[in-house]
């Protein structure tokens, strides 16, 4: 089955500073690749999410770019600010029938004022 | 709204109990995940649905089971609760648009403590 390594663990960053999170995946029938944020004390929430069709997706200050040679994705938010703070997810599957999203590890990101 | 609901938000109970966590969708969607949580560490999932009759185990071993009699809803039971059950349980689901699955959705999660 699908596999996805996700780093670093914990992440601080200057505000106004970019950070960047990676993840790896194992299966290269993957297709589909969400990022998720969960602030504390909620739920997961999709914030971006790139198909294997395109290499780039922007969304003001969240931009996610994929390499399916390497069979990796990276998220980078620029410009960071305090409620960027959470703890980010990332996740792949393969986007038909009947497959379920495999998640990463998680990155803490902590944004310091 | 459509959304997704999870009851009780927060549960104690006592080891030995049977306990139900509760998890419907009003969105209209065929697939249902159940995911442990410890407090913003990694998801673990622990069973999922395609849809109605269909059960699976997911990735972690867990001691609960699941049912799917009907499409929006989907409870975990656990016949016997332990101490090592004590975290938190985040239900979620996920539908199709046109020829894609859409993203999963959560819900606000249980948080059970066993004691």
């Amino acid at each position: 089955g699908e596999n996805v390594e996700q780093h670093p663990s914990t992440l601080s960053v200057q505000e106004g500073d970019s950070a960047v999170i990676k993840c790896t995946y194992s299966d290269s029938a993957s297709n589909y690749f969400p990022w998720y944020k969960q602030e504390l004390g909620k739920r997961p929430q999709l914030i971006i999410d790139i198909r294997s069709n395109v290499g780039e997706k922007k969304d003001q200050r969240i931009a996610v770019t994929l390499n399916k040679t390497a069979k990796h994705f990276s998220l980078h938010i620029t410009e960071t600010q305090p409620e960027d703070s959470a703890v980010y997810f990332c996740a792949a599957s393969i986007n038909f029938g009947n497959e379920k999203l495999t998640f990463g590890t998680g990155t803490r990101l902590t944004i310091i004022p | 709204e459509a959304d997704i609901y999870q009851t009780p938000r927060y549960l104690v109970i006592g080891t030995g109990k049977k306990i139900t966590l509760e998890c419907s969708q009003t969105m209209g969607h065929d697939k249902m995940y159940w995911y442990q949580q410890d407090p913003g560490m990694e998801l673990h999932l622990i069973h999922y649905s395609y849809g109605v009759n269909s059960t699976e185990k997911g990735d972690l071993s867990s001691e609960s089971t699941v049912s799917r009699i009907r499409t929006e809803h989907f409870p975990l039971t656990l016949e016997s609760a332990r101490p090592s059950h004590t975290s938190q349980y985040l239900c979620a689901s996920s539908g199709r648009q046109g020829a894609r699955d859409t993203e999963a959705f959560f819900g606000q999660g249980t948080r059970l403590t066993v004691v």
